[in-house]
């Protein structure tokens, strides 16, 4: 069974761009979260998609946001990229996201604001 | 609000010794419990969790945590540590009684297995 897939691996952005990241869940798993993951922040909760639908969303601006499609593959956007949005954005999945499942988590896209 | 401490930022230790990873928690509930591990340039990879029943539980690559519902706690084990275990360990908890949460964090400890 193939892993959860994020692409791209590497983005290199300027400050005031926009970027949109995409997460290709294991097949048959309807649960999406976004991570972003940065060495002085550790790993934090971006947002989680279930069936289209935003189910849970962390503490972060308004730039970021996220969707679903119907396949159960997700996108997140980051508008009017700042220095400090440099930072691995983890895509993670599971079956249906109830707490006792295990999240699979992709490779990451490793995006960089110059 | 659910929390997750990893006191040590590092441990090292010698090949063929034991290691241990600890964790504590904080839910208002009972918790489910997880631990990751990250190599580099990688995602998190999952090892094991902790849902309910026997205390010890066994996981992925020889690797087991004991859950400790006194001291909330939920340290990482290994009985013979391995150069290709070097990597940076997460565990994570979420509240078993609070509807769907999201998975919390702990910042990470960095194993440095030493040949």
């Amino acid at each position: 069974k193939a892993g959860v897939t994020q692409t791209p691996r590497y983005l290199i952005k300027t400050r005031g761009q926009q970027v949109t990241l995409s997460c290709s869940p294991i097949s048959g798993h309807r649960s999406v979260s976004w991570y972003q993951q940065t060495p002085g922040q550790g790993l934090q909760f971006l947002f989680e998609y279930f069936s289209e639908t935003q189910r849970n969303k962390g503490n972060f601006p308004g730039r970021f946001s996220g969707r679903q499609f119907s396949n159960s593959r997700s996108e997140m956007n980051v508008s009017t990229l700042e220095l400090g949005d440099s930072a691995l954005y983890l895509c993670a999945s599971s079956p249906t996201g109830e707490n006792w499942q295990p999240q699979h988590f992709g490779d990451g896209t490793r995006l960089s604001i110059l | 609000a659910q929390s997750v401490a990893q006191p040590e930022d590092q441990v090292n230790v010698a090949e063929g010794n034991p290691l241990t990873v600890k964790c504590t928690y904080s839910v208002s509930g009972n918790p489910y419990l997880f631990w990751y591990v990250q190599y580099p340039n990688r995602g998190l990879q999952f090892l094991l969790k902790y849902i309910t029943g026997d205390n010890l539980v066994k996981g992925s690559y020889g690797f087991e945590a004991e859950f400790n519902k006194s001291q909330t706690s939920f340290h990482l084990k290994k009985p013979s540590a391995l150069v290709s275990d070097s990597a940076l360990y997460f565990c994570a908890v979420r509240d078993r009684n609070s509807g769907n949460t999201p998975l919390v964090f702990g910042k990470g400890t960095r194993l440095s297995v030493i040949a």
